[in-house]
């Protein structure tokens, strides 16, 4: 079946610890969305990539980076991870369209971050 | 501020009762998505209404767009215990992304 693959599903690390989360995808989507949730909370979009091109929110922290080296890949890095970043990572994909709207995500498991 | 807003925050019933959650948004928009999250899951989507339609069927579920009223709502019909888990409504009033509300978290009792 085609899906969005999330790994590890959880994930420790300790303060200021580098961490990369990955994501892949069998649904051939050329867009990819990283989003942050927390608890009891809407989940907040971080970064999407559109095909190469790399769309990063306005508020999201420098200590967020990602990276896709290919369609059906993509990487959170968090360079110096904070007691604030421990959350769940929601990965998921669409199929870009031309006319500026918006069609269904596809989201992964998630990735439940511990930071101690 | 949040694009989409949802009510009530949290929402109980019995098995086999109806639930209807609420969804409102503040710019005009192309679609609204609702997508459901069980605990600690990812989010699944439930369905999509289009700007120029005013409501939508999916097995148990129904869905109403006010464009007028910027609003929607979402109704789960003869409600299962299975159907416990928070519902998110979503607007892409920004491009190629989507803005969640805060979602509404129900419980069905069985």
């Amino acid at each position: 079946d085609a899906m969005v693959i999330q790994n590890p599903r959880y994930q420790v690390t300790q303060f200021g610890k580098p961490v990369t989360l990955s994501c892949s995808q069998t649904l051939n989507h050329n867009v990819m969305y990283w989003y942050q949730q927390k608890s009891s909370q809407a989940p907040k979009l971080l970064f999407h990539y559109y095909d190469k091109d790399f769309n990063n929110e306005a508020d999201t922290p420098d200590n967020f980076q990602s990276r896709r080296p290919n369609t059906s890949f993509c990487f959170l890095d968090i360079r110096s991870p904070g007691l604030g970043d421990a959350a769940m990572y929601l990965c998921a994909t669409s199929r870009g369209t031309s006319g500026g709207y918006q069609e269904t995500q596809y989201f992964g498991p998630g990735t439940r971050l511990l930071v101690l | 501020s949040q694009q989409g807003e949802e009510d009530p925050q949290a929402l109980s019933i019995q098995e086999g009762e109806n639930a209807t959650m609420n969804c409102s948004y503040k710019t005009s928009i192309n679609n609204l998505q609702w997508y459901r999250q069980n605990s600690g899951r990812g989010l699944v989507h439930l369905i999509l209404i289009r700007s120029n339609e005013r409501e939508k069927h999916s097995g148990r579920l129904r869905v109403t767009l006010d464009t007028s009223k910027k609003s929607s709502s979402l109704l789960i019909t003869a409600s299962r215990a299975a159907d416990t888990a928070s519902y998110f409504c979503a607007t892409d009033a920004r491009g190629s992304r989507l803005t969640f509300g805060e979602g509404t978290q129900l419980t069905v009792n069985p």
